[in-house]
Formats: structure tokens, C-alpha cells, sequence
């Protein structure tokens, strides 16, 4: 079983739609949560950082971490073609080990 | 947040060549690290480059196919040694800011023939 399981999609949405990933893990000690946007030839950009459980929100985007169930989610509302990316989730322990989602790639469709 | 400059955007090398990928960073940063990124997969982490230090290599890379240099807390590169079509991948370099949070270049497309 990997530590961090992330569907891989393809999601395709229609524009104005609320988008949904998730990311499922394995080892309780991850404390940062973090989602990271990656369009076609460029490298990860962090869009979301989050410390153990709870929401936090940003404009569109909305992050949520439920570790009781070992869950997290970023959701997209009002979503626009912009926003067609690979989604990576990651997460840490308190500690630099890192590990990260195989990526949700998601289009939105004008 | 830190800017990461990374070159080559992206290369096509012979089998059993190698390659340099050169990232610098806008601030002074302790560490930075190296991932392959391959198609389907999560983003691996290859090592992490301490300026001053050898490197620190993760389970299945080691120093002669993938040599790190880290000359100055800025400065870092990666070479791709002797490579084979193996090796084709996204390589992408990273750094944490100050905040702790982890910064990525824009990544090297590397395919090798």
C-alpha cells in the first residue's frame, strides 16, 4: 500500500462546476498538508498549506483535512478553464520527509 | 516565496551522455532538493543538496549516475550520468523558505534516445 493514494483522474468539469480531489494516507505522524497546482511544462506550484485538521480557504479554493480518517480535500468552486492543472497533494511529518499524490489531472471545459 | 530558475527547460540526449541541470535560487536557502517526476507516479525524491556537504542520496540513487553539486547557498546542480532511455523523466529542483514551505523549479523534460 503507498503512504499517500490520489486518484489520477482524468476529471472533467464543466466551467462554473465545484471540484472535488482527495487524497487518502496511511501514516497518522503527517502533520502539513499541502496542495500543489502543476500546469503542462512547469514545475509544482504550492496553492494550499495547511497544519493537522480543520479548513482553511482561499478565495476559490478550500482545503480540508480530516485525520481521524487520514482524508484531505481541495475543493474548487466556480471553477474556470485556468484551472485545468495536475493537482498533487502532499503531506509532511514534522520533519523534512515529504511525500506526495501521484497527481489529479483535471480539465475544465469552457 | 522563493523564485527557482532551472535550465535546461528541456533536453533530448544520446544514450550514455550526460547531462547538467543547473537551478539558482533568488535568496539563500540551507537546503535544496532534487526529484524525478516520472508519468503517473509521485514526485520521488532523488537527494538533498546541503551546501558545504555531500550530498544525501534516497534508497536507489546514488553519487556516481546522479552527482549533486552545491557550491554556494544559492547555487545548485544535478547531473544525469551514462544515461539510458531509463532515464527519461521530469528532474525538478526545490527549496524551502524561510516559512518552511517547499518551492519547485520549473523542471527539466529530459528524453534520452
Amino acid at each position: 500500500q503507498k503512504e499517500v493514494e490520489q486518484d489520477p483522474g482524468p476529471l472533467s468539469v464543466p466551467e462554473g462546476a465545484i471540484v472535488s480531489l482527495n487524497c487518502t494516507y496511511s501514516n497518522s505522524a503527517f502533520q502539513y498538508f499541502m496542495w500543489y497546482r502543476q500546469y503542462s511544462r512547469k514545475g509544482p506550484e504550492l496553492l494550499m498549506y495547511t497544519y493537522s485538521s480543520g479548513n482553511k480557504e482561499d478565495g476559490r479554493f478550500t482545503a480540508q483535512v480530516d485525520k481521524s480518517s487520514k482524508y484531505i480535500s481541495l475543493f474548487i468552486r466556480d471553477s474556470q478553464p485556468s484551472d485545468s492543472a495536475t493537482y498533487l497533494c502532499a503531506m509532511r511529518k514534522n520533519n523534512n520527509d515529504m511525500r506526495f499524490g501521484a497527481g489529479t489531472r483535471l480539465t475544465v471545459k469552457p | 516565496s522563493a523564485v527557482i530558475s532551472q535550465k535546461p527547460s528541456r533536453d533530448i540526449c544520446q544514450r550514455g551522455t550526460s547531462l547538467t541541470i543547473q537551478c539558482q535560487v533568488d535568496s539563500q536557502v540551507t537546503m535544496m532538493f532534487w526529484y524525478r517526476q516520472q508519468p503517473g507516479q509521485s514526485l520521488t525524491l532523488i537527494a538533498t543538496a546541503n551546501q558545504g556537504s555531500e550530498a544525501t542520496y534516497e534508497s536507489g540513487f546514488v553519487i556516481d549516475k546522479f552527482p549533486i553539486s552545491r557550491p554556494n547557498l544559492t547555487f545548485s546542480t544535478l547531473t544525469v550520468s551514462n544515461m539510458s532511455p531509463e532515464d527519461s523523466s521530469i528532474y525538478l529542483c526545490s527549496s524551502k523558505a524561510t516559512n518552511e514551505k517547499l518551492f519547485f523549479g520549473s523542471g527539466t523534460q529530459l528524453s534520452v534516445l
